[in-house]
């Protein structure tokens, strides 16, 4: 089956402690991204790749990191400076349309959803 | 911010009813799109309608943009009580590199 996966579903980390979520797709797409969902709210973008190692920041990166060494995988890691990370995090990806940008649908993971305690 | 607004917030309709959202958006897009989201899954898109269409449909699915007004609406129609969904709009504007910037979303209830 082809799509894209994200594990754990659940994950749990204390207070301090760096965490790092997988995102993987057999898509075949260049692009992938990440987004943060707080409860009752819309998609903010944390990261995004269009190509293997390159990425850049979104609309709230501060606090995260990520990397692409692969076309397939784009884990994220939320770290310690990250002031308030328990929310629901997605991995999305989309076909990479032209030199640089993608207009294109995105296809979803199942979402990991973090809390910390 | 360049973030939509979609309207309704919440909406609750009968089976068979009509539900329509509406979504408003800021400035020039390549295209806007429709994503449904069941309680704490990801992401299910829906369509995709690009700034030199007016309508588009998919089986009970029907989107509309009026780039004059910089809106689009997606009506469904004959609800059922499986489209109880979050249901999300995408902004695909010219000037953010193909970053997709979503609204806050319409939470829809279809009461059996």
């Amino acid at each position: 089956d082809g799509g894209i996966t994200q594990s754990p579903k659940y994950l749990f980390r204390k207070e301090g402690q760096n965490v790092t979520l997988s995102c993987e797709q057999n898509l075949n797409h260049d692009a992938m991204y990440w987004y943060r969902q707080d409860p009752g709210q819309g998609l903010r973008l944390i990261y995004y790749s269009q190509i293997v190692n390159d990425f850049q920041k979104g609309d709230i990166a501060e606090g995260y990191s990520v990397s692409r060494e692969k076309k397939e995988s784009f884990p994220l890691t939320v770290t310690s400076a990250q002031k308030n990370p328990t929310a629901f995090y997605l991995c999305a990806s989309s076909i990479r349309s032209g030199t640089s940008a993608s207009y294109n649908e995105q296809f979803f993971g199942p979402g990991t959803r973090l809390t910390v305690l | 911010s360049q973030q939509g607004e979609e309207d309704p917030q919440a909406l609750s309709i009968q089976e068979g009813e009509n539900a329509t959202m509406n979504c408003s958006y800021k400035t020039s897009i390549n295209n806007l799109q429709w994503y449904r989201q069941n309680s704490g899954r990801g992401l299910v898109h829906l369509i995709l309608i690009r700034s030199n269409e007016r309508e588009k449909h998919s089986g009970r699915l029907r989107v509309t943009l009026d780039t004059s007004k910089k809106s689009s609406s997606l009506l469904i129609t004959a609800s059922r009580a499986a489209d109880t969904a979050s249901y999300f709009c995408a902004t695909a504007y010219y000037n953010q590199g193909g970053k997709l910037i979503f609204g806050q979303g319409t939470e829809l209830s279809v009461k059996p």
